[in-house]
């Protein structure tokens, strides 16, 4: 059974700084893994897909990097704005593109 | 273009009542996922439909709980006899097909009571 673990669950910075959000994983043999913003009360917005043959994928400020012998994914976000505050998810999927294994996310906080 | 469209936004009801949560999929969409979001806890993987058909339903609790997608109309999520475990956030997702990446609804807030 895939496990999705993702640290720190909260993270409270100044704007400008940059954001580093880490995602592990217990199974590596996964078929894509994603990152999601969740805003309060509301869906899920996808951010970055990354096939499990590929190392990284960039998004404007963001990079997500894959590491699938080690079981890890970071999200980096470069120079924060307050609009960047939410809830950031990881989901990764074993064998198909439709049954995702979520983490619990982590809440960002982007101080003015 | 409308994305995903889901049904109430927030839903009570007492234990022992029903639930029916409608997703409506994006236009061209012919499939549909649901998710539940329980409270601290990440997403799970609930049920997956086709157009008159459950493709997996893997991860739908065994009793009260059912989906369905028919031909014409919403999908709608049933759950029957509500009980308090049952407080959540229910996601409905879609997409064209297979290999494509799922385009998530806002959500039903339901709370028992």
């Amino acid at each position: 059974k895939q496990e999705v673990t993702q640290i720190p669950a909260a993270l409270s910075v100044p704007e400008g700084e940059n954001l580093v959000l880490n995602c592990s994983f217990t199974d590596s043999a996964i078929y894509n893994l994603q990152w999601f913003r969740q805003d309060p009360g509301k869906g899920l917005t996808s951010l970055l897909l990354i096939q499990s043959s590929q190392r990284e994928q960039t998004s404007g400020r963001l990079n997500a990097s894959l590491d699938k012998s080690s079981g890890r994914s970071t999200l980096y976000i470069a120079a924060s704005q307050p609009g960047d505050s939410a809830t950031y998810l990881c989901a990764v999927s074993l064998n198909n593109d439709y049954k995702l294994s979520f983490g619990a996310g982590t809440t960002v906080t982007v101080r003015a | 273009n409308a994305g995903v469209m889901q049904n109430p936004r927030h839903l009570v009801r007492r234990r022992g009542q029903e639930a029916r949560l409608r997703c409506s999929p994006m236009k061209g969409h012919s499939h549909v996922y649901w998710y539940r979001q329980l409270p601290e806890e990440g997403l799970k993987f609930m049920v997956y439909l086709q157009k008159e058909n459950i493709i997996d339903e893997s991860g739908m609790p065994k009793e009260r709980f059912s989906a369905e997608f028919p031909k014409e109309g919403p999908s709608i999520l049933r759950i029957q006899q509500v009980v308090r475990g049952d407080s959540a956030a229910y996601f409905c997702a879609s997409s064209p097909g297979n290999n494509s990446p799922l385009h998530f609804g806002n959500g039903t807030r339901l709370t028992v009571t």
